[in-house]
């Protein structure tokens, strides 16, 4: 158990559904991020929030919006998805240190399935 | 961009015997390194760090080398045992950065018993 829980733990949309991912962190970091996880490829990095302010969105498309209502809490809201997405979304946190990096506390992941 | 790439994809290890996985980076300016481990279905496990201060850094049954002249980082696990049986992948950072990290694809560990 690394404090990061992630729900749901696997999801089946329609290229047509909307769905949101929900991740919340217990070790009272104050940095979350979401990184994808395709096949056969390293872990690209989507979207950084420090202090509830998104402080990086590395080029993903508008179909992927992130919310963070507060320190503990981040959200991926999906909509109008395409297969290439299907991937493990990986939520991760830590303590958010400007003047050094820390090590990241990953989630499970959800298993993404687009149809 | 940085690059962070493992030599081999899959390393098969008795047993009992020392495993080392191997990790080349791109960024020079690159200060801080990770190494996790990622089993079946689950998130990455942070397994120890190390800052480009230092070039050797060592945990329980791990060691972590880093040769900054050649680019170079490198995972040592001592007595491998099949809990071991993982996805190991490294990581780098640069400070300033938001601690964004760019993850290398991974190498299969594959302990036979």
């Amino acid at each position: 158990e690394t404090g990061v829980t992630q729900t749901p733990r696997h999801l089946v949309m329609g290229m047509t559904n909307k769905k949101s991912l929900k991740c919340e962190q217990h070790l009272g970091h104050n940095a979350m991020y979401w990184y994808k996880q395709s096949a056969k490829k390293p872990l690209e990095l989507m979207f950084v929030y420090s202090l509830e302010e998104r402080v990086e969105n590395n080029s993903v498309p508008s179909r992927f919006s992130p919310e963070c209502p507060n320190s503990s809490h981040l959200f991926l809201h999906l909509h109008t998805l395409q297969p290439e997405d299907s991937a493990l979304y990986l939520c991760a946190s830590s303590q958010d240190q400007r003047q050094t990096n820390e090590k990241l506390f990953f989630g499970s992941g959800t298993q993404l399935s687009v149809l | 961009g940085e690059s962070v790439g493992l030599h081999l994809p899959t390393l098969s290890v008795q047993e009992g015997d020392n495993s080392i996985i191997n990790c080349a980076y791109s960024n020079s300016a690159s200060d801080y390194f990770i190494w996790y481990k990622q089993e079946s279905g689950k998130g990455p496990q942070f397994i120890i760090d190390i800052r480009s201060n230092m070039d050797k850094r060592q945990g329980q049954r791990v060691t972590v080398l880093l040769n900054k002249t050649v680019k170079h980082l490198s995972l040592q696990i001592a007595a491998t045992q099949p809990g071991d049986s993982a996805v190991y992948f490294c990581a780098e950072s640069l400070v300033y950065n938001f601690n964004k990290f760019y993850f290398g694809s991974g190498t299969k560990l594959n302990v036979k018993p």
